[in-house]
């Protein structure tokens, strides 16, 4: 079974620019979660879709957007790009959403490494 | 929302030793995860806890709810275990997602 794939694995943007990083989840598993990883922050929840549907979305701007498409795939969105959102951006994915006391084993995908100059 | 806590944040062991990795947290959970990430950035999934005790290989994970408290346990220390693991904790569905704590860098010299 193919794991988690996330493209582009790096990539280079300057200030200001727009960028999109995908992620395909493993072959039916319906829920995608995005991370931020940086040396200051840490690993910071950025979002979690279920079935074309944001459940939960963490303390990030409004630069910060994703979405799901029928097939669970998912995509990510950062506008007017900033020099600390230059950072490892992770998805893992799962056979279920997070709920109540049902939560499920996390599988993640390599990364998309952003840096912006 | 909830404060992770990790402790060490950098530990350095021989080849052959018992490592423990520890685990604090402020609010009730409904799971913890032990992740486990490599030079380059790949994060693998060690363990899922609500309760009780896992063991996978020389890898034991223990958590006690009533303390918020969760121990990583590597048995018979290998180099290859040199990676930073990472406790996360799942408040259950709610809007926070997953928090993390900031990790412990794992060196294991032969």
């Amino acid at each position: 079974k193919a794991g988690v794939t996330q493209t582009p694995r790096y990539l280079i943007k300057t200030r200001g620019q727009q960028v999109t990083l995908s992620c395909s989840p493993i072959s039916g598993h319906r829920s995608v979660s995005w991370y931020q990883q940086t040396p200051g922050q840490g690993l910071q929840f950025l979002f979690e879709y279920f079935s074309e549907t944001q459940r939960n979305k963490g303390n990030f701007p409004g630069r910060f957007s994703g979405r799901q498409f029928s097939n669970s795939r998912s995509e990510m969105n950062v506008s007017t790009l900033e020099l600390g959102d230059s950072a490892l951006y992770l998805c893992a994915s799962s056979p279920q959403p997070r709920s109540g006391t049902n939560t499920g084993e996390l599988f993640f995908g390599e990364g998309s490494r952003l840096t912006v100059l | 929302k909830n404060e992770v806590e990790q402790s060490p944040q950098n530990l350095t062991a021989q080849e052959g030793e018992f490592i423990t990795i520890n685990c604090s947290y402020s609010v009730g959970i409904s799971a913890l995860h032990w992740l486990q990430q490599h030079p380059g950035g790949g994060i693998v999934s060690l363990f899922m806890l609500s309760s009780g005790k896992k063991k996978h290989g020389r890898l034991i994970a223990t958590i006690n709810i009533q303390e918020k408290h969760s121990s990583l346990h590597i048995t018979a220390s290998h180099p290859r275990d040199s990676a930073v693991y990472i406790c996360a904790v799942d408040s259950g569905g709610g809007a926070d997602g997953l928090t993390f704590g900031k990790g412990t860098h794992l060196i294991i010299q032969p």
